[in-house]
């Protein structure tokens, strides 16, 4: 089956650590996303990447790092500089690079980031 | 700065009313708007819509995009408590950049 996988699903960190947060897809999609969820806010974007090797801010981007090594692969890094880490975070994709056509946004499961 | 405005932010509604959920953008290069339901956890995708005047429709859900008016909305007719959930709207500029609005918490109560 194909799909958007997200790992893990709760993530605990103390304050002053960093942590990785796993995305992987076997969709064969060019484009990925990171989004984030606060309570009341919608889904704000984080990074975006179009094609391996290559990625772009979003709107909040400080305090996070990503890399794009690989096609499937879009891991994201919160840093200890990231004010306000605690949140729902989101991966997800868009299919191929035949623009018009139907590109739905799969999205993964999240992962659940608390900071203790 | 791309900008998605969902209106309203929240709604409370009967069993078997009809609902009008807005959304209103401003973006460069707009490709796509698209609607997603979200319930406890991820994003679930409703409609894409690319075209002005070109109704889309599935079951008791139906959306129409204006882009004279840079807005579109989301129908629910004949509401059931299972349509209980976030509604997203997300515009699509350049280079693949999605933009999410705030959403539209709609509750429906027996």
């Amino acid at each position: 089956d194909g799909g958007i996988t997200q790992s893990p699903k709760y993530l605990f960190r103390k304050e002053g650590q960093n942590v990785t947060l796993s995305c992987e897809q076997n969709l064969n999609h060019d484009a990925m996303y990171w989004y984030r969820q606060d309570p009341g806010q919608g889904l704000r974007l984080i990074y975006y990447s179009q094609i391996v090797n290559d990625f772009q801010k979003g709107d909040i981007a400080e305090g996070y790092s990503v890399s794009r090594e690989k096609k499937e692969s879009f891991p994201l890094t919160v840093t200890s500089a990231q004010k306000n880490p605690t949140a729902f975070y989101l991966c997800a994709s868009i299919g191929g690079t035949v623009r018009g056509g139907y590109n739905e946004q799969f999205f993964g499961p999240g992962t659940r980031l608390t900071v203790l | 700065e791309d900008k998605v405005v969902q209106s309203p932010l929240s709604l409370v509604v009967h069993e078997g009313d009809t609902v009008t959920l807005n959304c209103s953008y401003e973006v460069t290069n707009f490709r796509s708007l698209l609607w997603y339901k979200q319930e406890k956890k991820a994003p679930t995708f409703l409609f894409m819509l690319t075209s002005s005047g070109i109704e889309k429709k599935s079951g008791r859900l139906s959306s129409i995009l204006d882009k004279k008016e840079l807005s579109s909305i989301l129908n629910i007719t004949a509401t059931q408590t299972g349509d209980s959930a976030i509604y997203l709207c997300a515009v699509e500029g350049s280079n693949y950049k999605l933009t999410f609005g705030k959403g539209t918490l709609l509750t429906v109560n027996p």
